[in-house]
Protein backbone atom coordinates (compact mmCIF):
# COMPACT_ATOMS: atom_id res chain seq x y z
CA UNK A 1 0.00 0.00 0.00
CA UNK A 2 1.44 3.50 -0.75
CA UNK A 3 -0.80 4.52 2.15
CA UNK A 4 -1.51 8.41 1.80
CA UNK A 5 -0.17 9.90 -1.51
CA UNK A 6 0.07 14.08 -1.72
CA UNK A 7 0.83 16.04 -4.90
CA UNK A 8 2.99 18.50 -5.45
CA UNK A 9 5.43 17.85 -3.10
CA UNK A 10 6.63 22.08 -3.30
CA UNK A 11 4.64 24.70 -5.06
CA UNK A 12 5.07 28.95 -5.41
CA UNK A 13 1.88 30.56 -6.60
CA UNK A 14 1.65 34.30 -7.17
CA UNK A 15 -0.66 36.24 -5.22
CA UNK A 16 -4.27 35.95 -6.93
CA UNK A 17 -3.78 32.48 -8.45
CA UNK A 18 -5.65 29.51 -8.02
CA UNK A 19 -4.67 25.85 -7.51
CA UNK A 20 -5.51 22.18 -6.26
CA UNK A 21 -3.59 20.33 -3.87
CA UNK A 22 -3.83 16.45 -4.82
CA UNK A 23 -4.52 13.61 -1.59
CA UNK A 24 -4.92 9.89 -2.08
CA UNK A 25 -5.36 7.32 -0.10
CA UNK A 26 -5.53 3.50 -0.79
CA UNK A 27 -6.15 2.14 2.74
CA UNK A 28 -10.23 2.37 2.31
CA UNK A 29 -10.64 4.66 4.63
CA UNK A 30 -13.57 6.46 5.40
CA UNK A 31 -12.09 9.69 7.40
CA UNK A 32 -10.25 12.35 5.29
CA UNK A 33 -8.25 14.98 6.99
CA UNK A 34 -6.61 18.14 5.49
CA UNK A 35 -4.68 20.73 7.57
CA UNK A 36 -2.17 23.61 7.33
CA UNK A 37 1.12 23.85 9.21
CA UNK A 38 2.48 27.47 9.42
CA UNK A 39 6.30 27.75 10.71
CA UNK A 40 6.87 26.64 14.21
CA UNK A 41 3.25 26.25 14.93
CA UNK A 42 0.93 23.06 15.63
CA UNK A 43 -1.62 21.81 12.95
CA UNK A 44 -4.70 23.28 12.01
CA UNK A 45 -7.50 21.44 10.73
CA UNK A 46 -8.87 23.28 7.42
CA UNK A 47 -11.67 20.70 6.14
CA UNK A 48 -12.44 17.36 7.21
CA UNK A 49 -14.80 14.39 5.04
CA UNK A 50 -16.31 11.04 6.98
CA UNK A 51 -17.42 9.76 3.65
CA UNK A 52 -17.57 10.13 0.09
CA UNK A 53 -19.84 13.45 -0.76
CA UNK A 54 -19.78 14.62 2.88
CA UNK A 55 -17.38 17.16 4.29
CA UNK A 56 -17.13 19.43 6.75
CA UNK A 57 -15.29 22.64 8.18
CA UNK A 58 -12.39 22.72 10.53
CA UNK A 59 -10.50 25.79 12.55
CA UNK A 60 -9.17 27.49 9.82
CA UNK A 61 -11.91 27.24 6.58
CA UNK A 62 -11.31 30.48 4.49
CA UNK A 63 -10.01 30.63 1.40
CA UNK A 64 -10.24 26.65 0.68
CA UNK A 65 -12.70 24.13 -1.07
CA UNK A 66 -12.66 20.64 -0.92
CA UNK A 67 -14.72 17.84 -2.51
CA UNK A 68 -15.31 14.22 -2.09
CA UNK A 69 -16.18 12.12 -4.70
CA UNK A 70 -14.61 9.50 -3.85
CA UNK A 71 -13.60 7.12 -0.98
CA UNK A 72 -10.14 7.59 -2.36
CA UNK A 73 -9.80 11.38 -3.47
CA UNK A 74 -9.75 14.33 -0.90
CA UNK A 75 -8.59 17.34 -3.18
CA UNK A 76 -8.17 20.99 -1.64
CA UNK A 77 -8.98 24.02 -3.51
CA UNK A 78 -6.82 27.15 -3.05
CA UNK A 79 -8.89 30.14 -4.60
CA UNK A 80 -6.87 33.35 -4.76
CA UNK A 81 -3.91 32.65 -3.36
CA UNK A 82 -2.87 34.72 -0.42
CA UNK A 83 0.65 35.09 1.17
CA UNK A 84 -1.18 34.05 4.62
CA UNK A 85 -1.92 30.59 2.93
CA UNK A 86 2.01 30.35 2.62
CA UNK A 87 2.56 26.86 4.55
CA UNK A 88 3.01 23.25 4.76
CA UNK A 89 -0.42 21.40 3.67
CA UNK A 90 -0.61 18.00 5.33
CA UNK A 91 -3.53 15.41 4.47
CA UNK A 92 -4.53 12.95 6.66
CA UNK A 93 -6.67 9.46 6.89
CA UNK A 94 -8.68 7.27 9.05
CA UNK A 95 -10.52 4.28 9.54
CA UNK A 96 -13.52 6.35 10.95
CA UNK A 97 -13.79 4.43 13.85
CA UNK A 98 -15.65 5.97 17.45
CA UNK A 99 -16.58 9.35 15.43
CA UNK A 100 -12.64 9.88 14.20
CA UNK A 101 -10.90 8.89 17.28
CA UNK A 102 -9.08 6.69 15.91
CA UNK A 103 -5.00 6.28 14.58
CA UNK A 104 -4.49 9.27 11.72
CA UNK A 105 -2.19 8.45 8.52
CA UNK A 106 -0.74 11.49 7.06
CA UNK A 107 1.17 12.42 4.04
CA UNK A 108 4.40 13.43 3.11
CA UNK A 109 2.96 17.01 2.98
CA UNK A 110 2.65 19.90 0.76
CA UNK A 111 5.14 23.25 0.93
CA UNK A 112 3.24 25.92 -1.12
CA UNK A 113 4.45 29.65 -1.00
CA UNK A 114 2.11 32.37 -2.22
CA UNK A 115 4.57 35.22 -3.08
CA UNK B 1 -5.81 29.36 26.85
CA UNK B 2 -5.16 26.27 25.05
CA UNK B 3 -7.21 23.61 24.97
CA UNK B 4 -4.39 21.33 24.90
CA UNK B 5 -1.02 22.61 26.52
CA UNK B 6 2.30 20.67 26.54
CA UNK B 7 5.44 21.36 28.40
CA UNK B 8 8.41 21.82 27.82
CA UNK B 9 8.08 23.68 24.83
CA UNK B 10 11.80 22.37 23.80
CA UNK B 11 13.86 19.78 25.67
CA UNK B 12 17.84 18.87 25.15
CA UNK B 13 18.85 15.68 26.36
CA UNK B 14 21.99 13.57 26.69
CA UNK B 15 22.14 10.23 25.10
CA UNK B 16 20.51 7.22 27.47
CA UNK B 17 18.60 9.83 29.50
CA UNK B 18 14.91 8.75 30.34
CA UNK B 19 12.48 11.26 28.74
CA UNK B 20 9.04 12.83 29.84
CA UNK B 21 6.83 15.05 28.02
CA UNK B 22 3.20 16.22 29.11
CA UNK B 23 0.45 16.83 28.12
CA UNK B 24 -2.55 18.33 29.85
CA UNK B 25 -6.51 18.93 28.53
CA UNK B 26 -9.12 21.16 29.39
CA UNK B 27 -11.76 19.93 27.17
CA UNK B 28 -13.71 16.10 26.97
CA UNK B 29 -12.22 14.27 24.61
CA UNK B 30 -13.04 10.50 23.84
CA UNK B 31 -9.01 9.41 23.45
CA UNK B 32 -5.74 11.22 23.31
CA UNK B 33 -3.07 10.81 20.46
CA UNK B 34 0.56 11.16 20.86
CA UNK B 35 2.46 12.02 17.40
CA UNK B 36 6.15 12.28 16.48
CA UNK B 37 7.20 14.82 13.64
CA UNK B 38 10.64 13.97 12.21
CA UNK B 39 13.00 16.64 11.13
CA UNK B 40 12.00 16.63 7.64
CA UNK B 41 8.57 16.96 8.55
CA UNK B 42 6.69 13.77 8.46
CA UNK B 43 4.07 12.87 10.75
CA UNK B 44 4.00 9.38 12.80
CA UNK B 45 1.01 8.62 15.16
CA UNK B 46 2.80 6.94 17.93
CA UNK B 47 -0.12 5.97 20.24
CA UNK B 48 -3.73 6.64 21.10
CA UNK B 49 -5.21 6.30 24.34
CA UNK B 50 -8.69 6.39 26.06
CA UNK B 51 -7.26 5.20 29.24
CA UNK B 52 -4.53 3.59 31.04
CA UNK B 53 -0.61 3.01 29.54
CA UNK B 54 0.45 1.65 26.29
CA UNK B 55 3.94 0.86 25.62
CA UNK B 56 5.94 0.31 21.85
CA UNK B 57 9.85 -0.44 22.69
CA UNK B 58 11.31 2.55 24.58
CA UNK B 59 8.10 4.69 24.44
CA UNK B 60 5.74 4.42 27.08
CA UNK B 61 2.63 6.40 26.39
CA UNK B 62 0.16 6.92 30.35
CA UNK B 63 -3.27 8.99 30.62
CA UNK B 64 -5.14 9.71 33.65
CA UNK B 65 -8.55 10.66 32.66
CA UNK B 66 -9.34 12.29 35.53
CA UNK B 67 -7.38 14.28 36.04
CA UNK B 68 -6.61 15.31 32.29
CA UNK B 69 -3.23 14.72 31.81
CA UNK B 70 -1.24 12.46 29.78
CA UNK B 71 2.72 11.90 29.48
CA UNK B 72 5.14 10.25 26.93
CA UNK B 73 7.84 9.04 28.22
CA UNK B 74 11.08 7.54 26.62
CA UNK B 75 13.72 5.15 27.59
CA UNK B 76 17.68 5.08 27.08
CA UNK B 77 17.06 7.90 24.54
CA UNK B 78 18.88 7.89 21.07
CA UNK B 79 19.49 10.95 19.07
CA UNK B 80 17.49 9.47 16.42
CA UNK B 81 14.52 10.17 19.16
CA UNK B 82 15.38 13.76 18.19
CA UNK B 83 11.83 15.34 17.11
CA UNK B 84 8.69 17.16 17.68
CA UNK B 85 6.17 15.14 19.82
CA UNK B 86 2.64 16.28 19.52
CA UNK B 87 -0.39 15.25 21.84
CA UNK B 88 -3.46 15.80 20.29
CA UNK B 89 -7.40 15.40 21.67
CA UNK B 90 -10.00 13.71 20.12
CA UNK B 91 -13.35 15.44 19.85
CA UNK B 92 -16.34 15.68 17.54
CA UNK B 93 -14.05 14.02 14.82
CA UNK B 94 -11.24 16.23 14.78
CA UNK B 95 -8.06 16.61 16.65
CA UNK B 96 -7.18 19.65 18.39
CA UNK B 97 -3.25 19.32 18.76
CA UNK B 98 -1.19 20.88 21.08
CA UNK B 99 2.28 23.31 19.79
CA UNK B 100 4.46 20.41 20.08
CA UNK B 101 7.31 19.45 22.22
CA UNK B 102 11.26 20.34 20.15
CA UNK B 103 13.13 17.71 21.46
CA UNK B 104 17.18 17.46 20.93
CA UNK B 105 19.26 14.40 22.30
CA UNK B 106 22.69 14.73 21.96
CA UNK B 107 25.67 11.60 21.61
Amino acid sequence: NAGVTQTPKFRILKIGQSMTLQCAQDMNHNYMYWYRQDPGMGLKLIYYSVGAGITDKGEVPNGYNVSRSTTEDFPLRLELAAPSQTSVYFCASSRGLAEGSDTQYFGPGTRLTVL
Amino acid sequence: KNEVEQSPQNLTAQEGEFITINCSYSVGISALHWLQQHPGGGIVSLFMLSSGKKKHGRLIATINIQEKHSSLHITASHPRDSAVYICAASRNYQLIWGAGTKQIIKP
